[in-house]
């Protein structure tokens, strides 16, 4: 069974990067034809879809952030990581890591990181 | 973008009853559509995607239906455990988008 778990600081000052990593057990982030991508939850509030990589180096952004957001991998150690520039106080969220099947007919959110929340604040 | 909006944003239901949830898209997504349950403190579990197809392990009382802007999940008899917040998503092939509901959250009554 894939699991997925967030690693990273919890909290990040206002105009600094937020940087968490992702690991991967129980499969490779190389198994076709799953994406792999972040999604963020602010307090109380609903989802929001970050950016999604394949493994063979297509990536792709909410256009909402994409000026602030590099998505990367580490095939080595199964991981990969999220890079947030810029951040303020409404970037406070829980962050999943997330594997998305995406297949010729259909796709979906396959499995979920448990979340680590980070905050911004000075 | 293409924006999602679910209704209501709570539902009061008792066990046992049927609940229905409904999601609009702001434009049609075919058939690109998904539900989520999530409770407090988890994160997002995958109910149903392609509009109707249940996920590994999900009950039967769990149903979705739907078509181009006009989608609903419906839970047929409420268990204890039904009682959480649903999400509907949806995905734009080009440029890649997903974009999810807001939310509704299913309390009992």
């Amino acid at each position: 069974q894939v699991q997925l778990q967030e690693s990273g600081p919890g909290l990040v000052k206002p105009s600094e990067t937020l940087s968490l990593t992702c690991t991967v057990s129980g499969g490779s982030i190389n198994r076709s034809p799953y994406y792999w991508g972040w999604v963020r939850q602010p307090p109380g509030k609903g989802l929001e879809w970050i950016g999604k990589f394949y493994y063979s180096g297509s990536t792709y952004y909410n256009p909402s952030l994409k000026s602030r957001v590099t998505i990367s991998v580490d095939m080595s150690r199964n991981q990969f990581s999220l890079n947030l520039s810029s951040v303020t106080a409404a970037d406070t969220a829980v962050y999943y890591c997330v594997s998305i099947y995406s297949g010729s007919y259909y796709w979906y959110f396959h499995h979920w990181g448990q979340g680590t929340l980070v905050t911004v604040s000075s | 973008e293409i924006v999602m909006t679910q209704s209501p944003a709570t539902l009061s239901v008792s066990p046992g009853e049927r609940a229905t949830l409904s999601c609009r898209a702001s434009q049609s997504v075919r058939t690109n559509l998904a539900w989520y349950q999530q409770k407090p403190g988890q994160p997002p579990r995958l109910l149903i995607y392609a509009v109707s197809t249940r996920a590994t392990g999900i009950p039967a009382r769990f149903s979705g239906s739907g078509s181009g802007t006009e989608f609903s999940l419906t839970i047929s008899s409420l268990q204890s455990e039904d009682f959480a917040v649903y999400y509907c998503q949806q995905y734009n092939n080009w440029p890649p988008e997903y974009t999810f509901g807001q939310g509704t959250k299913l309390e009992i009554k």
